[in-house]
C-alpha cells in the first residue's frame, strides 16, 4: 500500500520568511496530492491540492510542486504570517485505493 | 450546508465500556471515511464506507472496532471494551464521489475526542 513520508516534523521561521515542507510517496499510481492545515484542537482543512498531470499550482501565498519521477511533492508558503502557525499534513491517493494516506505532519511555528 | 457533523465532541469512558461515535456526512455525500489521530501524531486511516457497505477496512483493528453506515442515519464507529490506548481524536470525513480529486475533495468533521480513564 501507499506510504507517505513528511519532513520536517517541526519547522520554525521568522514572520515574513518562507516555509517549505516536503513529502515523498511510494505508490507510483498515486495521482492526487492534497495539503491540509490543522489548527490546535480543530479539524483538518484543505488548503491546496494538485493532480499528477500538473507540476505546480499556486494560490496566493501558497504553492505546491510535484515531481512524479522522484515521487515527491512540496508545500511552499511565502511571506509567512502568525496565523500560518499550525500543523500541516500532506496526503496522497490513487483511483484504486479511494482513500487518502497522510504524512506524519509538520508543526509550523511563525515567530513574530 | 452544515458540513460534516460529528457527535459527541468529547466522550469519556472507563476501561471496558463501549464507545459509539456518530458522523453525519455533508448533504449529498455518500462516501464516509474514519481516521484516528493519536496525540501529537498524524491521521491514520481506519475505514471507508458507502451506504450499507464497507469498502475498505484495512486500517481497522481486528478486534473491538466496528463501523457501519446504514441506509438511514449517521455512520457509527463502535469501540467495545475500550482500553486506555483507544484515547484519541476520531475524525470522520466525507466526499461526494468515490474518486478523490480537486473536484471531489475530502471534507472533515470537527472530530470526537475519546478519553479512556
Amino acid at each position: 500500500g501507499e506510504n507517505v513520508e513528511q519532513h520536517p516534523s517541526t519547522l520554525s521561521v521568522q514572520e515574513g520568511d518562507s516555509a517549505v515542507i516536503k513529502c515523498t510517496y511510494s505508490d507510483s499510481a498515486s495521482n492526487y496530492f492534497p495539503w491540509y492545515k490543522q489548527e490546535l484542537g480543530k479539524r483538518p482543512q484543505l488548503i491546496i491540492d494538485i493532480r499528477s498531470n500538473v507540476g505546480e499550482k499556486k494560490d496566493q501565498r501558497i504553492a505546491v510542486t510535484l515531481n512524479k519521477t522522484a515521487k515527491h511533492f512540496s508545500l511552499h508558503i511565502t511571506e509567512t504570517q502568525p496565523e500560518d502557525s499550525a500543523v500541516y499534513f500532506c496526503a496522497a491517493s490513487n483511483q484504486g485505493a479511494q482513500k487518502l494516506v497522510f504524512g506524519q505532519g509538520t508543526r509550523l511555528t511563525i515567530n513574530p | 450546508n452544515a458540513g460534516v457533523m460529528q457527535n459527541p465532541r468529547h466522550l469519556v469512558r472507563r476501561r471496558g465500556q463501549e464507545a459509539r461515535l456518530r458522523c453525519s456526512p455533508m448533504k449529498g455525500h455518500s462516501h464516509v471515511y474514519w481516521y484516528r489521530q493519536l496525540p501529537e501524531e498524524g491521521l491514520k486511516f481506519m475505514v471507508y464506507l458507502q451506504k450499507e457497505n464497507i469498502i475498505d477496512e484495512s486500517g481497522m483493528p481486528k478486534e473491538r472496532f466496528s463501523a457501519e453506515f446504514p441506509k438511514e442515519g449517521p455512520s457509527i464507529l463502535r469501540i467495545q471494551q475500550v482500553v486506555r490506548g483507544d484515547s484519541a481524536a476520531y475524525f470522520c470525513a466525507s466526499s461526494l464521489l468515490p474518486v478523490l480529486s480537486g473536484a471531489n475533495v475530502l471534507t472533515f468533521g470537527a472530530g470526537s475526542r475519546l478519553t479512556v480513564l
